[in-house]
């Protein structure tokens, strides 16, 4: 079964900072890879998804690259701002199942 | 952007009643619908997969008699936590496939917090 793993659980940054977050996954044979913010009791916004065949996507400050056969995922968010502070998920999907790590709480302070 | 909203958005019942919560698709048609439980601090776990015009498929440990899912059209699915306890107070999140061939992104409803005295 796919583990998803997100590193670290939480961090905490001052504003304008450069911030990568990890995401780990043990079967390489998925399909995608998204990325999605959550705010404190809220739904999940859709950030980036990657496709098992590519190896970045990028939107606005947001920088997500995939190594499908190292199982690796990477989140990186540049010029960091308060607003930017959420609980980041990423979420595998294998054939119809997704899979969803730990997720990261992130705060930026200003 | 595809929307995919959820109502009630939060709901309060008294232990041994039911809850209907509706998912729908409002600018696409979703074949296959997703049921999420999030307790606090802590992942989504996945429920269910509902599809269109068949029995949804659960998750091992999900009680398929006491969360029923209805998957009755391409826009519209509901989960119904039967003869609640205060032991299934979560928030439940739905999500549905878009299905575009470009995208195939999992669009997520706003959640549904459930209490239950």
């Amino acid at each position: 079964k796919q583990e998803v793993t997100q590193i670290p659980a939480a961090l905490s940054v001052p504003e304008g900072e450069n911030l990568v977050l990890n995401c780990s996954f043990t079967d390489s044979a998925i399909y995608n890879l998204q990325w999605f913010r959550q705010d404190p009791g809220k739904g999940l916004t859709s950030l980036l998804l990657i496709q098992s065949s590519q190896r970045e996507q990028t939107s606005g400050r947001l920088n997500a690259s995939l190594d499908k056969s190292s199982g690796r995922s990477t989140l990186y968010i540049a010029a960091s701002q308060p607003g930017d502070s959420a609980t980041y998920l990423c979420a595998v999907r294998s054939g119809n199942q997704f899979y969803f790590g730990t997720g990261t709480s992130l705060t930026v302070i200003p | 952007g595809a929307v995919v909203s959820q109502h009630p958005s939060w709901v309060i019942c008294k232990s041994g009643t039911s809850v209907k919560i509706e998912c729908r698709s409002l600018d696409f048609q979703a074949t296959t619908m997703f049921w999420y439980r999030q307790f606090p601090k802590q992942s989504l776990m996945l429920m269910a997969t509902s599809n269109e015009g068949s029995k949804a498929t659960y998750e091992q440990g999900v009680e398929k008699d006491k969360f029923l899912i209805n998957h009755a059209s391409l826009t519209l699915s509901t989960l119904t936590v039967t003869s609640a306890h205060p032991e299934d107070s979560s928030f439940y999140i739905c999500s549905a496939l878009s299905g575009l061939p470009s995208t195939d992104t999992q669009y997520f409803g706003p959640g549904t917090r459930l209490t239950v005295l």
